[in-house]
């Protein structure tokens, strides 16, 4: 199975950009896709197709793709920012999406 | 407004079947998107189940294929889960999602509308 690997967790001061990356072998071949999840809700895909945003997600956050990573950016991180954020690709060999491990923003 | 709404039983005994429903509400199950099923045991991340579309085609996880049966009820407008042999690793917030799936160089698919979750604990 493809595996996607992200840090488990990344602290970035208020105002400040976050990176949250994914890594997987020439990742920059296929779509990421990126969900936000806040405790006790259900994930909101919040980037799509490596750079797409959903109607609804602020300009802020953006994604970028190439080689081996994926990059998932906040600008100007607010509180409500915090959350785990998850990458998500399409495995081509096993024909079903996989998910990366999680990766949990906190705003110090 | 495309809502999907888990339900069914939150506690399944080892050894039983999990079954679990998704009503979608704004959109026809039978308009040409994918509808699956990802979980997440507690405090861990999301593993992908299954997805299934309006003409019967399925994806399924490899790890659970021999568990799972997928379906959908295009006259209730809803799909459906089920999972065989449980057992406490199944333990887990199980949601219905939709599935959009391109086509082109390269596939593109992600869940764009999920339900809230359903707690399913597996225990005696």
């Amino acid at each position: 199975s493809y595996v996607l690997t992200q840090p488990p967790s990344v602290s970035v001061a208020p105002g400040q950009t976050a990176r949250i990356t994914c890594g997987g072998n020439n990742i920059g071949t296929k779509s990421v896709h990126w969900y936000q999840q806040k405790p006790g809700q259900a994930p909101l895909l919040v980037v799509y197709d490596d750079s797409g945003r959903p109607s609804g997600i602020p300009e802020r956050v953006s994604g970028s793709n190439s080689g081996n990573t994926a990059t998932l950016t906040i600008s100007g991180v607010e509180a409500g920012d915090e959350a785990d954020y998850y990458c998500q690709v399409w495995d081509s060999n096993n024909d079903h999406p996989v998910f990366g491990g999680g990766t949990k923003l906190t705003a110090l | 407004q495309v809502q999907l709404q888990e339900s069914g039983p939150g506690l399944v005994k080892p050894s039983e079947t999990l079954s679990l429903s998704c009503t979608v509400s704004g959109y026809s199950i039978s308009s040409g998107y994918y509808w699956g099923w990802i979980r997440q045991p507690p405090g861990k991340g999301l593993e992908y189940i299954a997805s299934i579309y309006e003409s019967g085609t399925t994806y399924c996880n490899p790890s659970l294929k021999s568990r799972v049966t997928i379906s959908l009820d295009t006259s209730k407008n809803r799909f459906s889960l089920k999972l065989t042999s449980v057992t406490a690793a199944d333990t887990a917030v199980y949601y219905c999602a939709r599935h959009y799936a391109k086509y082109g160089s390269g596939r593109s698919d992600y869940f764009d509308y999920w339900g809230q979750g359903t707690l399913v604990t597996v225990s005696s």
